[in-house]
């Protein structure tokens, strides 16, 4: 996969945007941006992808760079039940394996 | 809507015994499924893909196995397990990168005594 980068944890306050930050500069033209997260105990939960144009749903929008060497993560207005690891991944396999590195572990205050 | 299952939910199994994991997917056609692991306090790791019936690859060498006896069943074996054996394992579906997005199962916490 392509290498990302991630920042290991940053805080967030309660009612405020949290933007996630991700480098992928090795990236190349046809691979998509995906993104995830995974709450403490539960299993990892799709948020959003994207390969050229940025993205919005009900979750979260992605916005990414126009060169596709980094993306950035937006939770609009987070809550205290977004604290969680977030995984930004660029699967390079057909076949979409996604391979999960440390991610960035985002805790929302109060 | 697609939907994936997975069983036991807990699981305290003694070192040396068999193991066998179920996952099954509905309302989806050959998609390709996948068996991570985590251990306590460790990122995810690949350990098995499927893109088909009979069709597995495995990522890491180890003391586990798996099968796909039909299209949306996916199963991971163990003869005798060992005490590092022990974690969360998640079962996850896809169909592909443009629309294959990669949805996990509720996973299964396996402890190995």
């Amino acid at each position: 996969d392509a290498k990302t980068t991630q920042p290991p944890s940053m805080d967030c306050a309660e009612g405020r945007a949290a933007n996630l930050p991700c480098n992928h500069s090795t990236i190349s033209g046809n691979e998509y941006v995906y993104w995830y997260r995974q709450i403490h105990s539960q299993g990892p939960q799709y948020i959003i992808h994207g390969l050229k144009n940025n993205e919005t749903n009900e979750m979260a929008s992605l916005i990414i760079t126009e060169d596709r060497k980094s993306s950035t993560l937006i939770l609009p207005h987070a809550t205290l039940r977004d604290t969680a690891v977030y995984y930004c991944i660029v699967p390079t396999d057909s076949w979409g394996k996604l391979q999960f590195g440390a991610g960035t572990q985002v805790v929302v205050t109060p | 809507s697609q939907t994936i299952h997975q069983w036991p939910a807990t699981l305290v199994q003694p070192v040396g015994s068999p193991l066998s994991l179920e996952c099954t997917v509905e309302g989806t056609s050959n998609p390709n499924l996948y068996w991570y692991r985590q251990a306590a306090g460790r990122g995810l790791q690949l350990l098995f893909y499927s893109v088909g019936i009979g069709q597995i690859s495995s990522e890491v060498p180890q003391n586990l196995s798996a099968s796909r006896p039909q299209d949306r069943q996916f199963i991971l074996s163990s003869k005798k397990l060992l005490l590092s054996d022990s974690g969360f394992y998640l079962c996850a579906w896809s169909v592909g990168l443009a629309g294959g997005l990669g949805y996990f199962g509720p996973g299964t916490r396996l402890t190995v005594t």
